[in-house]
């Protein structure tokens, strides 16, 4: 399973764009990228999940370049409620077995 | 639609005590699985099975059992509670067929080992 890097914490404020970059250069052929949100004393969320260039849903954008050994998560016009930990995993073919879950990046939006 | 349903919530448990950490789906997914967080920490396996009758070990596997004997049914037994076993534990499903990585998470269930 491919290891991911990612910030520990982020600050932003209200109304403005956070992009939260993941590093997963080991990443094979047939992984793919997923992220997820996990506010606090509640079970994780998926959010998104993309292969390779962008990919774009109600809630954010996923960036992925065409050596997708990095992804950025693109959350536009954050408010408070986008407070959160959001994790950055790669699935394998083998599927969502031992799914590893780092410690993600919390993100701190302020008023 | 209940989703992915954990019962308890709270839990206290005394040294060297056993108990059953429930957990059901009604969505008919093959894949389950059970995950602890500890304070500040991110989520690690514990154990997973993916489909009845078929479990296998995550990362922390020691001091828990599971059993599958439904679809529906994913219980975690605590066989000898340690204080190192405080945490929340959270229990997720997912569709094999799917071919994503959405796991769907129960609301967690709160465990304190005194």
């Amino acid at each position: 399973l491919a290891k991911t890097t990612q910030p520990i914490s982020m600050d932003s404020y209200e109304g403005q764009e956070v992009n939260i970059t993941c590093s997963h250069n080991n990443i094979a052929t047939n992984d793919y990228i997923t992220w997820y949100q996990q506010f606090p004393s509640q079970g994780p969320r998926f959010i998104i999940q993309g292969y390779k260039t962008k990919v774009t849903n109600e809630v954010a954008s996923l960036f992925i370049p065409a050596d997708r050994k990095s992804s950025t998560l693109s959350l536009p016009r954050v408010s408070l409620s986008d407070t959160a930990v959001y994790y950055c995993l790669v699935v394998g073919n083998t599927g969502f077995q031992k799914l590893v879950f780092g410690t993600g990046t919390r993100l701190l939006v302020s008023p | 639609n209940a989703g992915v349903t954990q019962t308890p919530k709270f839990q206290v448990l005394k040294t060297g005590q056993s108990m059953t950490l429930q957990c059901a789906q009604d969505m008919n997914h093959e894949y389950m699985s059970w995950y602890r967080q500890d304070p500040g920490m991110g989520l690690r396996l514990i154990h997973y099975s993916v489909g009845a009758g078929i479990t296998d070990q995550g990362e922390v596997p020691n001091g828990y059992n599971v059993s599958r004997s439904t679809t529906e049914d994913f219980p975690l037994r605590l066989l000898s509670a340690a204080p190192s076993q405080t945490s929340v534990y959270f229990c997720a499903s997912s569709s094999v067929d799917a071919n994503t990585g959405e796991l769907f998470f129960g609301e967690g269930s709160r465990l304190t080992v005194l």
